[in-house]
């Protein structure tokens, strides 16, 4: 089965700088989605990226998807402390359920 | 901003006990979805529902486990009898639609089984 798979595992930077972390799928999918989980809490759903898709932006946030490479980035521009979280990217097949992988965990430094 | 919610947001119980969780999906969500996140571990598809039954389910949904909307506005998992690997957030989710759309998680319900 399919399961995304992030790289690196945990990420610290200062405040106002870029952070990316990556993630790798093994099969075919029909969408790729990041997710983002403050400590304890619920799965906010940050972006979705298809995979006729190459990049999409929203606000601070930028995706890239590489479907030769089954792999996709998700880069955080300009990072503030409230960014801390762990981030999921998670594959649908096009079977309604979504794979998530192992998580980011991010540390923004005020 | 319309959101899922779920009740409780913890659930304390005994081995062997039934527990039901539940969620109340956004409200013109068609599909809806229960996943699991055992502590330090990864997020686990359980099942999916849409139209009133099952469309798919992962091999942890076993006969335990069982998913009903016994009203217009609720969606609930009923694990019938609680083992102690059954400790773990479990997320509700809904999606508009199915195949290839946004699901959006509620906030959660920890379970522990003691």
């Amino acid at each position: 089965s399919q399961q995304g798979e992030e790289d690196p595992q945990a990420l610290s930077i200062q405040e106002g700088e870029n952070a990316t972390m990556n993630c790798s799928y093994k099969t075919s999918i029909n969408n790729l989605q990041w997710y983002r989980q403050n400590s304890g809490r619920g799965l906010v759903h940050l972006i979705l990226i298809r995979s006729n898709e190459r990049e999409k932006h929203s606000g601070r946030l930028r995706v890239t998807l590489d479907t030769s490479k089954k792999s996709s980035s998700l880069l955080i521009t300009a990072s503030r402390a409230a960014d801390t979280a762990s981030y999921f990217c998670a594959t649908d097949a096009g079977n309604n359920r979504l794979a998530f992988g192992k998580g980011n965990q991010v540390v923004v430094i005020p | 901003e319309p959101e899922v919610t779920q009740t409780p947001s913890h659930q304390v119980t005994q081995m062997g006990q039934e527990v039901i969780l539940r969620c109340v999906p956004i409200s013109n969500h068609l599909y809806f979805y229960w996943y699991r996140q055992i502590l330090g571990q990864k997020v686990e598809f359980l099942v999916s529902f849409y139209n009133n039954e099952i469309s798919e389910k992962s091999e942890i949904f076993d006969d335990q486990f069982s998913v009903e909307r016994p009203d217009g506005s609720n969606f609930t998992l009923k694990i019938r009898s609680t083992k102690l690997e059954d400790s773990a957030m479990y997320f509700c989710a809904s999606s508009p639609v199915g195949v290839g759309e946004t699901q959006y998680f509620g906030p959660g319900t920890r379970l522990l089984v003691l």
